[in-house]
């Protein structure tokens, strides 16, 4: 079965840009979280969707970033405009209803010049 | 609030030496579940076993194994004959309802860093 699938990989953008990360989270999971990963503050939680609901964007940093689940197979994270202090590893992940395991993407490595 | 603790921050060890990474946790709920993932130097984050908060009976996976201590909020990982492929980020994570209605947030800790000499 396929994993999460994230995509880009890598993205190197200037800073003022915007940034869309996109998702796709594992079938039949009905819960989708956004990570962040830096070495200064580790793994954070942004924004976590149930049923394509937010249900929890108290980590997101700022208004310009923002999250999108327009259907249960598919969710953004975008920056607008991207800061070079974005500058970090995005994880996507999906689970069955919470309290269930998560399991995560490959990630995005993002680097704001 | 939620909070994972691992005093951690580097291990070095040599092949075949047995290793145990520490997990402190601290919740105010009485339902909560506890994880440990595996970062390797690729990058991925990688799921190794969950635990809920009323299932204290610790397990072994082949050379791994798990200590739950509900009585001092630890939740301990051991490798065992440890390999060089072992070497990674483990991270230590908790999961709780923080008063509310889904246990969908996870806490992690800051990662403990094992270096497998061989």
């Amino acid at each position: 079965d396929a994993g999460v699938i994230q995509s880009p990989r890598h993205e190197v953008t200037e800073m003022g840009q915007e940034v869309t990360l996109r998702c796709k989270p594992i079938s039949g999971h009905n819960s989708l979280f956004w990570y962040r990963q830096t070495m200064m503050r580790g793994l954070e939680l942004l924004i976590y969707f149930n049923n394509n609901v937010p249900i929890d964007d108290s980590g997101m940093p700022e208004d310009r970033f923002s999250a999108k689940m327009p259907n249960a197979s598919f969710s953004t994270l975008k920056i607008q405009p991207s800061e070079p202090r974005d500058s970090a590893v995005y994880f996507c992940a999906s689970s069955l209803p919470s309290g269930e395991t998560q399991y995560f993407g490959p990630g995005t490595r993002l680097l704001v010049l | 609030a939620q909070k994972v603790t691992q005093a951690q921050t580097e291990i070095s060890v040599v092949e075949k030496e047995d290793v145990t990474l520490d997990c402190v946790y601290e919740t105010r709920d009485t339902t909560y579940y506890l994880f440990w993932y595996k970062q390797p130097p690729s990058g991925e984050l990688v799921f190794l076993i969950r635990r809920n908060s009323f299932d204290e009976q610790n397990e072994i996976s082949g050379r791994y194994s798990w200590n739950f201590q509900k009585s001092t909020s630890s939740f301990n990982f051991t490798i065992t004959a440890s390999q060089v492929v072992d070497s990674a980020v483990y991270f230590c994570a908790l999961g709780a309802n923080a008063g509310g209605t889904s246990y969908g947030k996870l806490t992690f800790g800051q990662g403990t860093i094992l270096t497998v000499h061989p």
